[in-house]
């Protein structure tokens, strides 16, 4: 299967401390995206990194790809309590594959 | 724009009885895709259509499901007749571009149902 596995599968910090989640995936990608989903909510595009990146920001967000190792990981700096909510990895397959497969995700909990 | 539309937002329902999930997505956009969340499962992906024309069908997980998209602006998610394990949270999602699997991917809110 090529759905991605987050880990670890659930994160409590205290606000301002960094968040790390992590991504392993096992088919070669041409992209990477994350997600958040707020509870009772749809999900959310945070982030898209191809294959041929290694390392892309968007603000607080820093996301990481290490095709070799077939993982990507999440770091979320000086969090905030309004960034508690899930957090999923997607993975779009090399070959033309239209598709995105989705993990299972992180669930991010950040302490006031 | 007011992004992915889904109705209805919850739905409980007797087993056997016949569901149908509705979708709008947003305006332009030339894929949708339902996707079926559940805690054992995850995010599973049941069907894609590319300019209307169903394109992978393959995560329907029984001839009880059918998804149709008559046109660029609606789709309906069928399960007849619904089984208590057909409960989950139904989303469905659109993107901008076919054709390739980089594009962003705009969710509604989701259809959370109930077989009782």
């Amino acid at each position: 299967s090529q759905q991605g596995e987050e880990d670890p599968q659930a994160l409590s910090i205290q606000e301002g401390e960094n968040a790390t989640m992590n991504c392993s995936y096992k088919t070669s990608i041409n992209n990477l995206q994350w997600y958040r989903q707020n509870s009772g909510r749809g999900l959310v595009h945070l982030i898209l990194i191809r294959s041929n990146e290694r390392e892309k920001h968007s603000g607080r967000l820093r996301v990481t790809l290490d095709t070799s190792k077939k993982s990507s990981s999440l770091l979320i700096t000086a969090s905030r309590a309004a960034d508690t909510a899930s957090y999923f990895c997607a993975t779009g397959a090399q070959g033309g594959s239209e598709k995105l497969v989705f993990g299972k995700g992180t669930k991010l909990t950040v302490n006031p | 724009d007011a992004g992915v539309i889904q109705s209805p937002r919850h739905e409980v329902t007797e087993m056997g009885q016949e569901v149908t999930l509705r979708c709008k997505p947003i305006s332009g956009h030339n894929s949708l895709f339902w996707y079926r969340q559940t805690m054992m499962r995850g995010l599973e992906l049941l069907i894609y259509f590319n300019n209307n024309v169903p394109i992978d069908d393959s995560g329907m997980p029984e001839d009880r499901f059918s998804a149709k998209m008559p046109n660029a602006s609606f789709s309906t998610l069928k399960i007849q007749p619904s089984e208590p394990r057909d409960s989950a949270v139904y989303f469905c999602a659109s993107r901008a571009t076919s054709g390739s699997n980089t594009g962003e991917l705009f969710f509604g809110e989701g259809s959370r149902l109930t077989v009782l």
